[in-house]
């Protein structure tokens, strides 16, 4: 089985401060880890993917994340951010070599304040 | 990357109508295509997966019977709500996966009244 839990569902920063975002995850095999955002009303778009290459994953936006085995972490970061950047994210992770169905954390509402 | 588009954005209907939502695979095929529903504040719940030309696998505590899913093409997959309720009020998502990335729909905010 594989999870991912997402730390806080509520996280609240100035605009140029420092973002980041916790998720931990739990699998059984060698995981696929990934971040979405979600803007109000709109589907998922996905801000970067980790895929068993380099552990320091770089996405759009100017989001990066890093994928440490021995912490089982794959936090999100941004170092200055933006108002745009509010928003829903979600950690998904699937299985490497089986389905690729993402299973989602709970997401966290990032609130940027001016 | 991949485009999947999903229609309509926003519906309201009256309580016991049916609503059909669609989703296609803009630039690519698509033999699977899973359908989501979110709640406010909450993740992504998979009600199902699409399985073009054959029926669609359910997740536990989804009714088959209220959410109709069809695949008919490769490029087409459609979700029907059939006589809504208000509780079935929602945003329901479609995703497409390709080369083991799920590529997402905007979403159809269902609103019944």
């Amino acid at each position: 089985a594989q999870s991912v839990t997402q730390l806080g569902s509520h996280v609240s920063v100035s605009e140029g401060a420092l973002v980041l975002l916790r998720c931990n995850y739990s699998s059984s095999v060698p995981p696929y880890l990934f971040w979405y955002v979600q803007y109000p009303n709109q589907g998922l778009q996905l801000l970067l993917k980790y895929t068993s290459a380099a552990t320091l994953v770089k996405g759009i936006n100017g989001f990066e994340a890093e994928f440490k085995k021995s912490e089982t972490s794959f936090h999100l970061t941004k170092p200055s951010a933006h108002m745009s950047d509010a928003a829903e994210y979600f950690c998904a992770v699937s299985k490497s070599g089986g389905s690729y169905i993402p299973t989602f954390g709970r997401g966290t509402s990032l609130i940027v304040h001016p | 990357g991949a485009v999947v588009s999903q229609h309509p954005s926003r519906v309201i209907c009256k309580s016991g109508t049916s609503v059909k939502i669609e989703c296609r695979s803009l630039d690519f095929q698509a033999t699977t295509m899973f359908w989501y529903r979110q709640f406010p504040k909450k993740s992504l719940m998979l009600m199902a997966t699409s399985n073009e030309g054959s029926k669609a696998t359910y997740e536990q505590g989804v009714e088959k019977d209220k959410f109709l899913i069809n695949h008919a093409s490769l490029t087409l997959s459609t979700l029907t709500v059939t006589s809504a309720h208000p509780e079935d009020s929602s945003f329901y998502i479609c995703s497409a996966p390709i080369d083991r990335l799920a590529f997402f729909g905007q979403g159809t905010r269902l609103t019944v009244v």
